[in-house]
């Protein structure tokens, strides 16, 4: 599988602040990035997905996407007690994802 | 997105038996995934399982452990076989929509004592 690598947490911000994640991968070939938010004991969830440079909004969510520098991030604005889980950078290549080790994010009330 | 389901939720079994999942889909997917994600880890794939033809396999993962079967395009069975305790781990199934996201079953928790 291709590697994904992500920032290294735990990440913890104070409620109402900007998390910001970051991911990298190292395959060109690389075509789709997608974010999951895991819950602890729950299974990954989607939450974003971009195919295109540039940046994607939806709602609090923001991912941007550099193709040239290989790079993928995800800002998590106003952030809720409730965002607090693990979100897992996806790449895929030929249909299959590759994952990072994820990023736990922890927001403080 | 499509309702995936996995059958057992959980399991704990014995060294050397072996354990068939289940994942079941309410709508007709052309791929279907297994992937492993063990205690504090991130999420590896197994094998692709695809309808009318065998499984395709990741490096480190032989179809004499984790035999897969797809029978229809909604249904799908991962078989962890001769289970040791690394075998521990939980189990997802996952669905390609045709858009290209990938959405995940609630997975099958695994661990073999």
């Amino acid at each position: 599988q291709k590697e994904v690598e992500q920032n290294s947490g735990p990440l913890s911000v104070p409620e109402g602040a900007i998390a910001s994640l970051n991911c990298t991968y190292s395959d060109r070939g690389s075509q789709s990035f997608f974010w999951y938010r895991q819950y602890s004991g729950k299974s990954p969830e989607l939450i974003m997905f971009i195919y295109s440079n540039g940046d994607k909004e939806d709602g609090r969510f923001t991912a941007q996407l550099n193709k040239a520098s290989q790079y993928v991030s995800l800002l998590i604005r106003d952030s809720q007690p409730s965002d607090s889980a693990t979100y897992l950078c996806a790449v895929t290549y030929d249909y299959k994802l590759s994952f990072g080790a994820g990023t736990t994010v922890t927001v403080r009330a | 997105s499509a309702v995936i389901s996995q059958k057992p939720s959980r399991d704990i079994c014995q060294r050397g038996t072996s354990l068939t999942i289940q994942c079941q889909v309410d709508s007709q997917v052309t791929m279907m995934f297994w992937y492993r994600q063990q205690p504090g880890q991130s999420l590896t794939l197994i094998a692709t399982a695809n309808q009318g033809s065998e499984a395709t396999y990741e490096s480190g993962f032989v179809i004499d452990k984790f035999p897969i079967s797809r029978p229809n395009l909604t249904f799908s069975t991962l078989t962890v076989s001769n289970m040791s305790p690394e075998d521990s781990s939980i189990y997802l199934c996952s669905v390609d929509q045709t858009s290209g996201e990938q959405y995940f079953g609630p997975g099958t928790r695994l661990t073999v004592t």
